[in-house]
Parts: structure tokens; C-alpha cells; sequence
């Protein structure tokens, strides 16, 4: 069946720093892409999307790339914040099909000032 | 515009009681998912709605979980009986029918049982 396996974390950078968080989907079909931030306390809320090959997602200053070869869509930003601190989820569903989201186990994420 | 509401936001229970959670999706959607958290298991979907229907609930544990949809605005999880196992954090979200994947979060409701 689908599924979705994401880094392990915990990952813990310091301010301005790289993010990089791997996420790659085994899939039967050609599913959209999602990344999803939940922070402490909250629900989860949608951070970016991709619906097709080579598509990039972008939002708040995250990205991530549908790659098809290589069946990944990892999550980057150039410079995090204290504010970024928080779990991230990577996760598939598909159009036209049971609509149902499939998440990868999330990976935590932690900025030091 | 009010999000996706649900009550308990904690709840504490002893083995063998029966737990109801309650959730209000965002007024026009048209899906409804419930999921549980856990630190082994991660995600896990329970069930979902479209149009009040029960799509699929082939996540649901056991006998002992049931979900209802009464009406677009309304939607109950009940465990009964509830065991030690079922501590988790439940949520539930709404989304428009066909906007693929793109869903709206509760903020949970964390259940300890006993």
C-alpha cells in the first residue's frame, strides 16, 4: 500500500540555519504531494503542496520539489527561525480517489536563538 | 471564521467508561476525517465523512469505536469501553470535497484513560 517515511528526528539547528528533512512516498499511483506543521499544542495545518511531477511547493519561506525519480519531496528552507520550532508532517493523498491523507510519522524540529 | 472545534479539549477516565468526542467541522465542508495520535503509531486515520456518509472506516480499531455524522455541522467518536490503550490525541478535520489533501485541523483532544 502507500505510505510515507520521513527522517528520523529529533532535528535541533541553531537561528539562520539550512533546513533540509527528507521525506520520500512509495505509491501505487501518481498521488499530490503535502507537507503539513503542527505546532505545540495546535491541530495541524497545511504548509505547502504539490500536485504533479517537478511541481515546487512554497509558502512562509519553505519549499519542497515533486520529485518523480525519485519518489521524494523534501522540505527546505534557507534560513530558520525560533518561530519554525515545531513537528512536520509529509504526506500523500490522491485526486480523484479516496481523498484520505496518508502521513509519514513527523520529524521534530527544534531552532535555538 | 471559526475553525474546526472540538470538546473535550482533555479528558481524564477511568477503564471501562465510555468517552464521547465532539467535533464541529468549518461550516461548507462537505468531509469530515477523524485521526489519532500516538508516539508509536504516528497518524492514524479512523474514519471519514463526505456528506455525513461513513466513506470509510476501515482504520476503526475494534467493535468497541464508533463515529456518527447526525448533520453537516456535527460529528461524534465514541470508545466504549475505553481501555489504557486508547490514550491518544484525537483529532478531526474538514475539508471541501475535492480539494485534495488540503484539510483543516482541530486542535485535538487528548484522551488518558486509566
Amino acid at each position: 500500500g502507500d505510505s510515507v517515511t520521513q527522517m528520523e528526528g529529533p532535528v535541533t539547528l541553531s537561528e539562520e540555519a539550512f533546513l533540509t528533512i527528507n521525506c520520500t512516498y512509495t505509491a501505487t499511483g501518481y498521488p499530490s504531494l503535502f507537507w503539513y506543521v503542527q505546532y505545540p499544542g495546535e491541530g495541524l495545518q497545511l504548509l505547502l503542496k504539490a500536485t504533479k511531477a517537478d511541481d515546487k511547493g512554497s509558502n512562509k519561506g519553505f519549499e519542497a520539489t515533486y520529485r518523480k525519480e525519485t519518489t521524494s519531496f523534501h522540505l527546505e528552507k534557507g534560513s530558520v527561525q525560533v518561530s519554525d520550532s515545531a513537528v512536520y508532517f509529509c504526506a500523500l493523498s490522491y485526486e480523484g480517489g479516496s481523498e484520505k491523507l496518508v502521513f509519514g510519522k513527523g520529524t521534530k524540529l527544534t531552532v535555538n536563538p | 471564521d471559526a475553525g474546526v472545534i472540538q470538546s473535550p479539549r482533555h479528558e481524564v477516565t477511568e477503564m471501562g467508561q465510555e468517552v464521547t468526542l465532539r467535533c464541529k467541522p468549518i461550516s461548507g465542508h462537505n468531509s469530515l476525517f477523524w485521526y489519532r495520535q500516538t508516539m508509536m503509531r504516528g497518524l492514524e486515520l479512523l474514519i471519514y465523512f463526505n456528506n455525513n456518509v461513513p466513506i470509510d472506516d476501515s482504520g476503526m480499531p475494534e467493535d468497541r469505536f464508533s463515529a456518527k455524522m447526525p448533520n453537516a455541522s456535527f460529528s461524534t467518536l465514541k470508545i466504549q469501553p475505553s481501555e489504557p490503550r486508547d490514550s491518544a490525541v484525537y483529532f478531526c478535520a474538514s475539508g471541501v470535497r475535492g480539494s485534495v489533501g488540503e484539510l483543516f485541523f482541530g486542535e485535538g483532544s487528548r484522551l488518558t484513560v486509566l
